[in-house]
């Protein structure tokens, strides 16, 4: 029965490297929203996929920032030439087909906890 | 664009008093309220919500009530405990829409003092 499961925990970079997080999502949950949470401060939406498909990316920074959720395997959050501002906490959660679901509720992974040196 | 207003950024309470966390929508079409719980290191969990067509829902010590016409919701914890210590974020999305995306507000530290 496990939770949206999200990896690393703890991710150290130094500026110009890529950042890979990964969140595979509750069992029966098609759909993966990606939040950025800066230090004190709330959660930012940044990406909402389904399976092979970006439905919304409007938190999106333009440029070094992408997300995919393939056919097989978890959902990844991938950070290109990350800076000193990327630092911060990306949540995921998951929910399942708003279609089909019953209720409102996302259900959140742990976090990726991002240090760029 | 929409927009989540949380009040206030930090509250104190000594334990055994009630605390009151306010919030303020922007998006009408918004249905879908819900109050989530962060600790320190750890994910959001979800605490309790509401949808707009409810006035008030109550679990134990917390309740939520929602004005929909002043679009304002807010959060109660009565008989507050140190456990109760935490950072706690509204939400509001529009469930029905094809679509879970929450605004979120931007937190309020609750720290109970024993």
């Amino acid at each position: 029965n496990a939770g949206v499961m999200q990896n690393p925990r703890h991710l150290v970079r130094r500026r110009g490297q890529e950042a890979r997080l990964r969140c595979s999502p509750m069992k029966g949950h098609s759909h993966v929203y990606w939040y950025r949470q800066l230090p004190e401060e709330g959660l930012k939406f940044m990406v909402y996929l389904q399976k092979e498909n970006i439905i919304d990316e409007s938190g999106m920074p333009k440029e070094r920032f992408s997300a995919e959720f393939p056919k097989e395997g978890p959902s990844i959050l991938r950070i290109q030439q990350v800076v000193r501002g990327d630092s911060a906490a990306y949540f995921c959660a998951s929910s399942p087909s708003p279609q089909t679901g019953l209720t409102g509720e996302l259900f959140f992974g742990e976090g990726s906890r991002l240090t760029v040196l | 664009g929409e927009n989540v207003e949380q009040h206030p950024s930090t509250l104190s309470v000594q334990e055994g008093d009630s605390a009151v966390i306010k919030c303020t929508y922007s998006d009408s079409a918004s249905n879908y309220f819900p109050w989530y719980k962060q600790e320190l290191g750890k994910g959001p969990q979800l605490i309790i919500d509401i949808r707009s067509n409810v006035g008030e829902k109550k679990d134990q010590r917390i309740a939520v009530t929602l004005n929909k016409t002043a679009k304002h919701f807010s959060l109660h914890i009565t008989e507050t405990q140190p456990e109760d210590s935490a950072v706690y974020f509204c939400a509001a999305s529009k469930v029905g829409s094809g679509t879970y995306k929450y605004i979120f507000g931007t937190g309020t530290r609750l720290k109970v003092l024993a």
